[in-house]
């Protein structure tokens, strides 16, 4: 199936500062989705990007869905406690669209 | 957003015995419906898809006869996990699949197995 590579695994970072995760593909994907799972809890669903080269921002995170369709990214500006969690990338299976394969997941603690 | 619900929340039962877990979507249909796995600080692991009306398609890998899936109603989807053993003691979170595929993700069973 679908293989989608996630960097880094752990990401700590000082309150205030910005950080950036990746997603990786090496098929072309239909779309990629992001989602942030707090501590103890379950996946949220934060955004899907479909189009090539596609940017959208929710206040603080910025993500972008490369060219070729093959990479993302989520970048947190300003990082406050809030945004401690894992946050997720996920693609399309290879066989099913409706199928997700989710990345590894990028743990993110912060320091105040 | 859509809301999805998962029961039991915990569950502690003794090895050798079965253990239900039900997924309802609550304000939505949902023909399709997905059943994870997550072990501790790991990411997801795709364990089924059930579909309302017909047999579930599982993961290479997941025995389909220890881990049964009912898919009754647009609004209910079962796991049994049968004869639970130490080794599957685990997060189990369901998810179902509204439009573009979004998923929508139920709060998760904590199984433990004794």
């Amino acid at each position: 199936g679908q293989q989608v590579m996630q960097i880094p695994q752990y990401q700590h970072v000082q309150e205030g500062e910005d950080f950036t995760t990746y997603c990786n593909s090496s098929t072309t994907l239909s779309n990629i989705q992001w989602y942030k799972q707090r501590p103890g809890g379950h996946p949220v669903f934060l955004i899907q990007l479909v189009k090539s080269g596609e940017v959208k921002k929710q206040k603080r995170l910025t993500f972008q869905f490369g060219e070729a369709k093959k990479n993302s990214s989520l970048h947190i500006t300003a990082t406050q406690t809030t945004d401690v969690g894992t946050y997720f990338c996920a693609g399309p299976s290879r066989s099913n669209d409706y199928k997700l394969s989710f990345g590894a997941g990028t743990t993110v603690t912060v320091r105040a | 957003g859509a809301v999805v619900s998962q029961h039991p929340s915990r569950v502690i039962c003794k090895s050798g015995t079965s253990v239900k877990i039900e997924c309802r979507s609550l304000d939505f249909q949902a023909t399709t419906m997905f059943w994870y796995r997550q072990f501790p600080k790991q990411s997801l692991m795709l364990m089924a898809t059930s579909n309302e009306g017909s047999k579930a398609t599982y993961e290479q890998g997941v025995e389909k006869d220890k881990f049964l899936i009912n898919h009754a109603s647009l609004t209910l989807s079962t796991l049994t996990v049968t004869s639970a053993h130490p080794e599957d003691s685990s997060f189990y979170i369901c998810s179902a699949d509204r439009t573009n595929n979004e998923q929508f993700f139920g709060p998760g069973t904590r199984l433990t197995v004794l």
